[in-house]
């Protein structure tokens, strides 16, 4: 077990230009979380799957932001139209619903950066 | 709704001394609480949880934190600072079924020689 992997670890864009980014969950975790860190900030929940259904998405994931899990297993987070404040670390992390207690297993995350 | 808060955003200490970081939160049901610590460029990494077993958790690196309803707090202590704890500290609360994160908004711990 590799841990969660997320890809690229950085991208940089121009505004405007659209930018995907992909996680691979621990293999056996049916659930998975896309969360957003600015700069001396805490990670700010976006959204999470239970398998592949997306089942809650926080108000910060605007009409320019869609995220997918079209197996139940990887996930990837698309951003259109990209704008300077989307700059960020996006963070994915993955858990299970059996016997879990909370805890969830961060990757390393996708910095962005957008000139 | 829930949230969590840190008091203070950066905290120094010497080498060898006591580490206190502070967390307080707000849920009006019993809470999952969390501690995760976060290095430079890299992603975040569990210290320790409390679930509604024991009170006092202990973690990893020498880590520990006291659940105190009355006071809503769950700071985190560890009595001897060494310089490889320096690192970013965040504190999560988790109170549904969705077992999402509710995060402060970090503590920076410095550790001086």
């Amino acid at each position: 077990d590799t841990g969660v992997s997320q890809d690229p670890r950085h991208k940089i864009t121009k505004r405007g230009q659209n930018v995907t980014f992909r996680c691979d969950p621990i293999s056996e975790h049916n659930r998975l979380y896309w969360y957003r860190q600015t700069l001396g900030q805490g990670p700010e929940f976006l959204t999470y799957f239970q398998n592949e259904a997306q089942l809650e998405k926080s108000r910060l994931l605007s009409d320019r932001f869609s995220a997918e899990r079209p197996k139940g297993s990887f996930s990837t987070l698309e951003i259109q139209r990209t704008e300077q404040g989307d700059s960020a670390m996006y963070l994915c992390a993955s858990s299970y619903t059996e016997g879990n207690t909370g805890e969830l297993f961060f990757g390393e995350g996708s910095r962005l950066t957008v000139l | 709704a829930q949230s969590v808060t840190q008091l203070g955003s950066h905290v120094s200490v010497s080498e060898g001394a006591l580490v206190l970081l502070r967390c307080n939160y707000s849920s009006s049901v019993p809470p999952y609480l969390f501690w995760y610590v976060q290095y430079p460029n890299q992603g975040l990494q569990l210290l320790l949880k409390y679930t509604s077993a024991a009170t006092l958790v202990k973690g990893i690196n020498g880590f520990e934190a006291e659940f105190k309803k009355s006071e809503t707090s769950f700071h985190l202590t560890k009595p001897s600072a060494h310089m490889s704890d320096a690192a970013e500290y965040f504190c999560a609360v988790s109170v549904d079924s969705s077992y999402k994160l509710i995060f402060g908004s970090g503590t920076r711990l410095l550790v001086r020689p």
